[in-house]
This record gives C-alpha cells, structure tokens and sequence, in this order.
C-alpha cells in the first residue's frame, strides 16, 4: 500500500527564516497531496494542497512543489512567523477498496522563535 | 464551508465500558466517512472507511469488533469503542468526504480509559 515518508521530524527557525518540509510517497497513481498544520488538540486544518497535473503551487508564504518522477513534494514557508509553529503533516491519496485514502506522513513539528 | 461536528468532544471512561463517537456533516451529505485514530505526538493513521448504509472496510490491523462503525445515514457516522481499555486512548478524528477533493475534518474526540 502507499507509504508516506516526511523529514525532518523537527524543525527549528529563526523568526522570518524559511522552512521546508519534504516528503516522499510510493504509489505513482497517487493524484492529490495535501498539507494540514496541526496546533495541540485540534483537528488538522488544510493549508494548501496540490494536484499531480501541477508542478508547483503557491499562496502567499506557503507554497508546495511536487516532483511526480521523483515521487516527492515539499512545503515551503517563508517569512516564518511564532505563529506558524505547529505540526505539520503531509498525505496523499490512494485509491484503494473503491475510496480515495488519505494517508499521512509522519508530521514535522515546527517551531519559530522570535 | 462545510462543517463536521463531533460528539462528545472529550470523554473520560472506566476500562471495559463503551463509548460512542458521534460525527456529523451539518450543511452537505457525507456518502463517505473516514475514522482515524492519533496518538500523542503521532501521525493520523486511517482506521476505517465507511459509506452511507453499507458496511465499514477496516485497515489491517484494526480489530471490526472493536471499533463499530454505524454510517446509518448520509449526515451521520458512529465509531463506538467497545470493552475500551487503555491502550485505547487516543485522538479520534472523523473525515467526510463528498468527492476524492471534498474532505473535512471533524473537530476530534480525545478519549481517555482509565
């Protein structure tokens, strides 16, 4: 089945450095790769997202590139502010038993500091 | 947008009760829900999928007994723990899902056993 792999599992910056997160998937029919941030005891929340037909996607600070032949995409944040520091996760989809799954990375908890 | 509600948000129980997890999409029909289970500083990691009036697909590793799923209707979805233990605390967290790319998180439900 498909297999999500994220680096670095933490990650520490300077207020108003960048911050780049990778991760790697397994299955090339996989189409859809989302980012969620996580706070503590909340549910993730969507950040940006990215199709397989798109290279490189971008919102403000955030923005996602995906490389399908390599089969890995990466979230980059710029001007990192305090308020940026949650985890974040990774996922792409997989169809499987007739459903897109979601399956997640293993998070990068990211923490800016003033 | 959409939104999921979870219910009860938080709940405390003595090992060997059960306990139900109430997931409901206000304003849009859910033909798909996904359970996933998340434990301290871990990933989400996909136990069920189930649609409207069917039964649930469990992910290997997740024990149907256990977990009962009850998807009764298109705005409601139910995970009930049974005979809960310890190691069955955790974060549970519902998915709706509408099409591959409509995909909302409910807002989670920490369950502690004692």
């Amino acid at each position: 089945g498909e297999n999500v792999e994220q680096h670095p599992s933490t990650l520490s910056v300077q207020e108003g450095d960048s911050a780049v997160i990778k991760c790697t998937y397994s299955d090339s029919a996989s189409n859809y790769f989302p980012w969620y941030k996580q706070e503590l005891g909340k549910r993730p929340q969507l950040i940006i997202d990215i199709r397989s037909n798109v290279g490189e996607k971008k919102d403000q600070r955030i923005a996602v590139t995906l490389n399908k032949t390599a089969k890995h995409f990466s979230l980059h944040i710029t001007e990192t502010q305090p308020e940026d520091s949650a985890v974040y996760f990774c996922a792409a989809t997989v169809f499987s038993g007739g459903y897109n799954k979601l399956i997640f990375g293993a998070g990068t908890r990211l923490a800016v500091h003033p | 947008g959409a939104v999921v509600s979870q219910h009860p948000s938080w709940v405390i129980c003595k090992s060997g009760t059960s306990v139900k997890i109430e997931c409901r999409s206000l304003d849009f029909q859910a033909t798909t829900m996904f359970w996933y289970r998340q434990f301290p500083k871990q990933s989400l990691m996909l136990m069920a999928t189930s649609n409207e009036g069917s039964k649930a697909t469990y992910e290997q590793g997740v024990e149907k007994d256990k977990f009962l799923i009850n998807h009764a209707s298109l705005t409601l979805s139910t995970l009930t723990v049974t005979s809960a233990h310890p190691e069955d605390s955790s974060f549970y967290i519902c998915r709706s899902a509408g099409d591959p790319d409509t995909q909302y998180f409910g807002p989670g439900t920490r369950l502690t056993v004692l």
